[in-house]
């Protein structure tokens, strides 16, 4: 799987758009970007999924470069509840059942401010 | 909403004793994971469960660790002879067939081993 790169930590005022980069430059054409983030001792969460097409849901927003080598996660209006850390995790078309496990590596630490 | 969840909350155990954690995966899926997370470190992944049997396991899960669906409904994790290093949260997860990479956490079973 693509190895990824995501900043330690940002900051965001309540009520604006968080924009969560990740660079994933040596993705190939069958791996998909995974979103999730941690909430302060709490269980992963899943948030959003994406091959090249943007995303959304009820939580947030994924956009993904058209050379596919970067992504960021949108969450429109953040919130304090939205602090936590989150994790960009690239893996290969769930299709190929080509293993299960995800792979957590230090995500960025978002910091929603009032 | 349906939820993963996991018993007990907090486990209290004495080095060499076994202990069982438990979860109650999301009841349509056929994925089942745990993972878990020393204080301050990265998500780690131990095992994933598909059709009873281990599908994917990591180098953590020695054969100290074994896991079990013994009804329907459970997905355990046992761990026979528990070591001071044991001491983490646990999480289970459950996926769909359709993504395993989409994976659901419990709220975890945080194992204080003395």
């Amino acid at each position: 799987d693509a190895k990824t790169t995501q900043p330690p930590s940002m900051d965001c005022a309540e009520g604006r758009a968080a924009n969560l980069p990740c660079n994933h430059s040596t993705i190939s054409g069958n791996e998909y970007v995974y979103w999730y983030r941690q909430i302060h001792s709490q269980g992963p969460q899943y948030i959003i999924h994406g091959l090249k097409n943007n995303e959304t849901n009820e939580m947030a927003s994924l956009i993904i470069t058209e050379d596919r080598k970067s992504s960021t996660l949108i969450l429109p209006h953040a919130t304090l509840r939205d602090t936590a850390v989150y994790y960009c995790i690239v893996r290969v078309d769930p299709s190929l059942r080509a293993g299960n496990m995800l792979t957590f590596g230090g995500g960025t630490r978002l910091m929603v401010k009032p | 909403e349906p939820e993963v969840t996991q018993t007990p909350s907090h486990q209290v155990t004495q080095m060499g004793q076994e202990v069982i954690l438990r979860c109650v995966p999301i009841s349509n899926h056929l994925y089942f994971y745990w993972y878990r997370q020393i204080l301050g470190q990265k998500v780690e992944f131990l095992v994933s469960f598909y059709n009873n049997e281990i599908s994917e396991k990591s180098e953590i899960f020695d054969d100290q660790f074994s896991v079990e669906r013994p009804d329907g409904s459970n997905f355990t994790l046992k761990i026979r002879s528990t070591k001071l290093e044991d001491s983490a949260m646990y999480f289970c997860a459950s996926s769909e067939d359709r993504d395993p990479y989409e994976q659901y956490f419990g709220p975890g079973t945080r194992l204080t081993v003395t």
